[in-house]
């Protein structure tokens, strides 16, 4: 599977959109790209997955450049429980699982 | 649906002894996947399961870690005997069939080990 690479943290006002960049220079061209994320003490959460359109859902917007190098998640309105690490994965969907990196700490900010 | 189900919510235990977590998936699913979490290594994989059958098991750190999926609703990973640097947060996550879904995981609370 293809390596991520995501900032270690972000900060972000409560109310405003949360952008989490991630980039998969190397990913191949039956790669996804997935989110997800980890509220402290919980276990990981699903939140969105593509290949090469835009995608949406009740949780966020995924948008991933043409080349599919690197993409970005999109937290349209973020609120104070949106405060996660969250993790960017890139998986064919083969035999191998998900290999989860260290992710983003996003700190949503009253 | 009550989602992925993980027993002990919370085990302390001395070294050498014997630890069982538990794991029920959630209906229908044909993946159950056994994760471990601490701070030096992050998240990693331990093994994972579809259709009840051990698919890759790369992921386990040594022959004192084993897992078993009797059916469809119930899987055990167990430590014997354990060390300290056991201590960690196991999870175990399932997922439908299909290679696409097989990514979509849902994970339970997990269990958090101490080894004492």
């Amino acid at each position: 599977d293809a390596k991520t690479t995501q900032p270690p943290s972000m900060d972000c006002a409560e109310g405003r959109a949360a952008n989490l960049p991630c980039n998969h220079s190397t990913i191949s061209g039956n790669e996804y790209v997935y989110w997800y994320r980890q509220i402290h003490s919980q276990g990981p959460q699903y939140i969105i997955h593509g290949l090469k359109n835009n995608e949406t859902n009740e949780m966020a917007s995924l948008i991933i450049t043409e080349d599919r190098k690197s993409s970005t998640l999109i937290l349209p309105h973020a609120t104070l429980r949106d405060t996660a690490v969250y993790y960017c994965i890139v998986s064919g969907g083969g035999a191998d699982g998900l290999t989860f990196g260290k992710g983003t700490h996003l700190i949503i900010q009253p | 649906d009550a989602g992925v189900i993980q027993s002990p919510r919370h085990e302390v235990t001395e070294m050498g002894q014997e630890v069982t977590l538990r794991c029920k998936p959630i209906s229908g699913h044909d993946y159950l996947f056994w994760y471990r979490q601490t701070m030096m290594r992050g998240l990693e994989l331990l093994i994972y399961f579809n259709n009840n059958v051990p698919i890759d098991d790369s992921g386990m750190p040594e022959d004192r870690f084993s897992a078993k999926m009797p059916n469809a609703s119930f899987s055990t990973l167990k430590i014997q005997p354990s060390e300290p640097r056991d201590s960690a947060v196991y999870f175990c996550a399932s997922s439908l069939g299909g290679l696409l879904a097989k990514n979509i995981q849902y994970f339970g609370a997990g269990t958090r080990l101490s080894v004492l």
